[in-house]
């Protein structure tokens, strides 16, 4: 049983569009989250939701929209997709929001912007 | 702010030999502290972390860290490397002054193991 699943896996699109990415969690966990990893394998936060609720909200383009219809679902919809959005998006969730809980991560979802 | 130092973007060690993997850390609280492993094509995977108590923690798959205040680091160590252990490591540190489950990651270092 996949602990937390993505979809797509991979996403290849056109500047401009629309896209969203999807995932899921059942592992009963509270808090989700949404991360970044550049093409030099950095990674960095960029939301986080427990319960539904928005709780951590980096620095991130307002293109970008998280929506948690359920503590087990945390997407994320990007809109006017630009060059630089190209990255491997990395969701994740712990048991709840508070530091020192292991985060339990998705495969990842390739996104590839033309 | 809080930050993680990842010395040596990419290390290169014998089947057998011991495995050093070097993170320093910068925090104004005390962090909590942990390794993730990302083998190719997949996501991330806890190793090990660090929040209180006992200062060398074990991990899984043989690793194993030492959390050195007085050094600000987090060094990860294998006495034996295997082929299966050729990843990508990322050291992590949370517990901001909000703790919340932020995590900043360092920036990552890619393991090769040599036969």
């Amino acid at each position: 049983d996949t602990a937390v699943s993505q979809t797509p896996k991979y996403l290849v699109t056109q500047m401009g569009n629309d896209k969203s990415i999807k995932c899921e969690q059942n592992l009963g966990h509270d808090t989700m989250y949404w991360y970044k990893q550049d093409s030099k394998k950095f990674l960095k936060i960029m939301f986080s939701y427990n319960n539904k609720e928005l709780i951590i909200n980096e620095t991130v383009p307002n293109r970008f929209s998280p929506k948690s219809p359920d503590k087990a679902h945390l997407n994320l919809h990007i809109n006017s997709l630009e060059l630089g959005d190209s990255a491997v998006y990395f969701c994740a969730s712990s048991q709840d929001g508070l530091a020192g809980l292991e985060q339990f991560f998705g495969p990842g979802t390739r996104l590839t912007v033309l | 702010a809080q930050s993680v130092t990842q010395l040596g973007s990419h290390v290169s060690v014998s089947e057998g030999a011991l495995v050093l993997l070097r993170c320093n850390y910068s925090s104004s609280v005390p962090p909590y502290l942990f390794w993730y492993v990302q083998y190719p094509n997949q996501g991330l995977q806890l190793l090990l972390k660090y929040t209180t108590g006992a200062t060398l923690v074990k991990g899984i798959n043989g690793f194993e860290a030492e959390f050195k205040k007085s050094e600000t680091s987090f060094h990860l160590t294998k006495p034996s490397a295997h082929m299966s252990d050729a990843a990508e490591y990322f050291c992590a540190v949370s517990r901001l002054p909000s703790n919340t489950g932020k995590l900043i990651f360092g920036q990552g270092t890619t393991l090769q193991v040599k036969p």
